[in-house]
């Protein structure tokens, strides 16, 4: 069954540093790919997605994410975090193939921002 | 910016009692899902439709029911709630391209 998994559930940065976020699905043929950002007491908001063509995928807020089929990889990427970007980060994929178009959730990564 | 509303909020309720949490879409999307996600854990598909009448389990199993009888409407119902059932409940929507799915701002349920 296709998983998601995501490296360390909580991340910490200081304010105008780098931030990574490790994600990585286990399926031979490569999924739909998101990334979701939740506040808290919040519902998810799409970040961003890769479904096909270019491989580097530019979201809302200044992320990114690089998706590498030969590592199954889809990293989310900040150049320089801000305070308000302290939330949880979800990676998410969606089985090409799949009419339902379900997601399948990692576990999650909280971003802490230092000042 | 989707349009998607979940209605409750935030609901306290007793043991035993029947709930109806709401979830509507203004987008004409066909298919729409219900998560459950408890305080710091990921979510869990536990229910999907793919149109008017249809409705389907998900990948977690779940006391609740759904129903599809409008496509904007897409409401998730407990019928004797029990503590073991607080969570948070969130509703989600896609178009027809499918691949993307719009999430509402979640229905947090408490049952003393």
């Amino acid at each position: 069954a296709q998983s998601v998994t995501q490296l360390g559930s909580h991340v910490s940065v200081s304010e105008g540093a780098l931030v990574l976020l490790r994600c990585n699905y286990s399926s031979s043929v490569p999924p739909y790919l998101f990334w979701y950002v939740q506040y808290p007491n919040q519902g998810l908001q799409l970040l961003l997605k890769y479904t096909t063509g270019a491989t580097l995928v530019k979201g809302i807020n200044g992320f990114e994410a690089e998706f590498k089929k030969s590592e199954t990889s889809f990293h989310l990427t900040k150049p320089s975090a801000h305070m308000s970007d302290a939330a949880e980060y979800f990676c998410a994929v969606s089985p090409r193939g799949d009419s339902s178009y379900k997601l399948i959730f990692g576990s999650g990564t909280r971003l802490l921002v230092r000042p | 910016e989707a349009d998607i509303y979940q209605t409750p909020r935030y609901l306290v309720i007793g043991t035993g009692k029947k709930i109806t949490l709401e979830c509507s879409q203004t987008m004409g999307h066909d298919k729409m899902y219900w998560y459950q996600q408890d305080p710091g854990m990921e979510l869990h598909l536990i229910h999907y439709s793919y149109g008017v009448n249809s409705t389907e389990k998900g990948d977690l199993s779940s006391e609740s029911t759904v129903s599809r009888i409008r496509t904007e409407h897409f409401p998730l119902t407990l019928e004797s709630a029990r503590p073991s059932h607080t969570s948070q409940y969130l509703c989600a929507s896609s178009g027809p391209l499918g691949n993307t799915i719009y999430f509402g701002e979640g229905s947090w349920l408490t049952v003393v």
